[in-house]
């Protein structure tokens, strides 16, 4: 079946040493985002790529980073992990059919990340 | 940026009865509104959503309305069940350079009693 599909679905690291997260998917989309959710909190957009053009929300830390090496791949990584920076991270796709349309966005199942 | 209020942030119904969630946005070129299910660790599921060409929209249980002129849509739920209890999210957004990029509400908190 087509999805999205993240791994792993549970990362456990320690204060301050890099993480990267993956995400793919078989839908085709060009656009993919990934989101920071914290508990009871809305999804945060971090990042989109339309194809490989990135566009990084004002707000997301310089301790993110993102890269997009193909159609079907998105990495997030974050550099220097906190406290704070435990969440899950959803990864999502959509297609741009036209300029002015929207279309539905698919998430991924999410990698919880805990910092110890 | 877009702005888009939440309310209730919680709410318990009896099965069977309806429930209602509400939003209001702020940026009135927002023309794209979905919401989200989302259940205890899955993802966000998307539900229903509305264009703003449309002021109804209904799926079996589900129904969403949009005032434009208001800046507010609601997500309407009838005959409630169980397995209706999850977080709902609701979300605006505008086409254009923007990608589609989706301004969510703080969620909505749907517990269905037996």
């Amino acid at each position: 079946d087509a999805m999205v599909i993240q791994n792993p679905r549970y990362q456990v690291t320690q204060f301050g040493k890099p993480v990267t997260l993956s995400c793919s998917q078989t839908l085709n989309h060009n656009v993919m985002y990934w989101y920071q959710q914290k508990s009871s909190q809305a999804p945060k957009l971090l990042f989109h790529y339309y194809d490989k053009d990135f566009n990084n929300e004002a707000d997301t830390p310089d301790n993110f980073q993102s890269r997009r090496p193909n159609t079907s791949f998105c990495f997030l990584d974050i550099r220097s992990p906190g406290l704070g920076d435990a969440a899950m991270y959803l990864c999502a796709t959509s297609t741009k059919i036209a300029p002015g349309t929207n279309n539905e966005q698919f998430f991924g199942p999410g990698t919880r990340l805990t910092v110890l | 940026g877009e702005n888009v209020e939440q309310h209730p942030s919680t709410l318990s119904v009896q099965e069977g009865d309806s429930a209602v969630i509400k939003c209001t946005y702020s940026d009135s070129a927002s023309n794209y509104f979905p919401w989200y299910k989302q259940e205890l660790g899955k993802r966000p599921q998307l539900i229903i959503d509305i264009r703003s060409n449309v002021g109804e929209k209904k799926d079996q249980r589900i129904a969403v309305t949009l005032n434009k002129t208001a800046k507010h849509f609601s997500l309407h739920i009838t005959e409630t069940q169980p397995e209706d209890s999850a977080v709902y999210f609701c979300a605006a957004s505008r086409g254009g350079s923007t990608l589609g990029r989706l301004y969510f509400g703080r969620g909505t908190q749907l517990t269905v009693w037996p």
